[in-house]
């Protein structure tokens, strides 16, 4: 079945570790893909997306993700965490113009 | 971007009562509107696709006539949930397709809290 996967349900890291976030998709075609970051008690805020050149896509507040489109993965990743960073993390794939799916989220909480 | 303005963005109902959620897109016309249920700790489950001028396209397992979608104009979609009971308390949020990006902007969602 087609599915957005996000393997890390809840990732604990103290400042200054560094971040890596499995997303998997399992749709093919064309896809569009996305990480979504929502904040305690805030809405959801796109970080980036990837819709198509290089793989290494750059986002805000340090974020980035590479899409490998051999292993239909787009992993998110961040040198270094802060405090701030606490939020709930959602990988999202838009795969052949249709609707947006998201994946399961991954809390990631980091200690100061 | 788009800008996505949800309101209300807080509401508690009493059981059997209808509320009504509505999606504003305020600087552009979307004629393609998305509604989306978080449940504690979960993902977001896509609802149903709003469609300017026309029905909406309900998710597998999502009740049509529970979950009412009216997209009467470019700018409005609302959501109404009908005759409410405790089980649909969740948070509710929309969603529109910025024109020929394929970017997304979502509202700010809705609590929904039936009592």
């Amino acid at each position: 079945a087609q599915s957005v996967s996000q393997h890390n349900h809840h990732v604990i890291l103290s400042e200054a570790a560094s971040l890596e976030l499995g997303c998997n998709y399992s749709y093919g075609g064309t896809v569009n893909l996305f990480w979504y970051v929502q904040y305690p008690g805030q809405h959801l805020q796109l970080l980036l997306k990837y819709f198509s050149g290089d793989p290494l896509v750059k986002g805000i507040k340090g974020f980035e993700a590479e899409f490998i489109k051999s292993k239909f993965s787009f992993n998110l990743r961040k040198p270094s965490v802060q405090w701030s960073d606490t939020a709930e993390y959602f990988c999202a794939v838009n795969a052949n113009n249709n609707d947006m799916r998201f994946g399961a989220g991954t809390r990631l909480t980091v200690k100061p | 971007g788009a800008v996505v303005s949800q309101h209300p963005s807080r509401v508690i109902c009493k059981s059997g009562t209808s509320v009504k959620i509505e999606c504003r897109s305020l600087d552009f016309q979307a004629t393609t509107m998305f509604w989306y249920r978080q449940f504690p700790k979960k993902s977001l489950m896509l609802m149903a696709t709003s469609n300017e001028g026309s029905k909406a396209t309900y998710e597998q397992g999502v009740e049509k006539d529970k979950f009412l979608i009216n997209h009467a104009s470019l700018t409005l979609s609302t959501l109404t949930v009908t005759s409410a009971h405790p089980e649909d308390s969740s948070f509710y949020i929309c969603s529109v397709r910025d024109r020929g990006t394929y970017g997304y902007t979502f509202g700010s969602g809705t609590r929904l809290t039936v009592v």
